[in-house]
């Protein structure tokens, strides 16, 4: 049982240059999160997902798109990444939102040069 | 104005000594409430939730106040392995259900 994986570990980006994040899950949890993680800020939420083939805005979306075609993948990607999307992104998911725990993957460094 | 906010630190303190730290949230919606801890270069993990009547686990107490829209933290007989980043987080019913993080206490606990 592995819980959240995240791939990759670490990521150098020119500015333009395009990638995606995947995120996967075992714990067959409905609802599954993309937050990203900046000194001196909380977690900000860029996208979550509520079920299989369903995705919604957060706090932060814009520069990102997210993908759930399977339950147990949430991937994000960014088109044309930026500097100011350096950051670390975390991949959470849960069974519901309301009361339940959220469970988070290790985390993608990324850094845009 | 942060909607959830937590005094950054550092505390520094002695093993076994005790701790507290408090978290505000400004929406009055706010329904559940957590303590998470983050270690360094890790990710977060529940550390407790916060039940209205407050709850214990160990050395952890967990506290909520809806009249003044706190929540608090007490560890007692602090150890090394307590140093970490303590993570507020507050669900709200906005509508939909939305989860805030507070951006986190640090806490070093030295020999």
């Amino acid at each position: 049982n592995a819980g959240v994986t995240q791939t990759p570990k670490f990521r150098v980006l020119k500015t333009g240059q395009s990638m995606t994040l995947l995120c996967a899950q075992d714990m067959n949890h409905e609802y599954m999160y993309w937050y990203r993680q900046d000194p001196g800020m909380g977690l900000r939420l860029i996208h979550y997902s509520v079920g299989e083939g369903t995705t919604a805005k957060g706090e932060v979306p814009d520069g990102y798109n997210v993908s759930r075609l399977k339950k147990q993948n949430f991937l994000l990607g960014l088109e044309s990444a930026a500097p100011s999307q350096t950051s670390v992104y975390f991949c959470a998911s849960s069974y519901l939102q309301r009361y339940n725990e959220q469970f988070f993957g290790p985390g993608t460094r990324l850094t845009v040069l | 104005r942060k909607e959830v906010e937590q005094d950054p630190g550092p505390f520094n303190v002695p093993e076994g000594a005790t701790v507290a730290f408090n978290c505000t949230y400004s929406n009055s919606a706010s329904q559940s409430f957590f303590w998470y801890r983050q270690d360094c270069r890790k990710e977060p993990k529940l550390l407790m939730s916060v039940y209205s009547s407050g709850n214990e686990d160990g050395r952890f107490t967990a506290q909520l106040n809806r009249a003044s829209q706190y929540i608090s933290l007490l560890i007692r007989d602090s150890k090394l392995s307590d140093s970490a980043t303590y993570l507020c987080v507050v669900i709200a019913n906005t509508g939909g259900f939305k989860t805030i993080f507070g951006a986190g206490t640090r806490l070093f606990v030295k020999a």
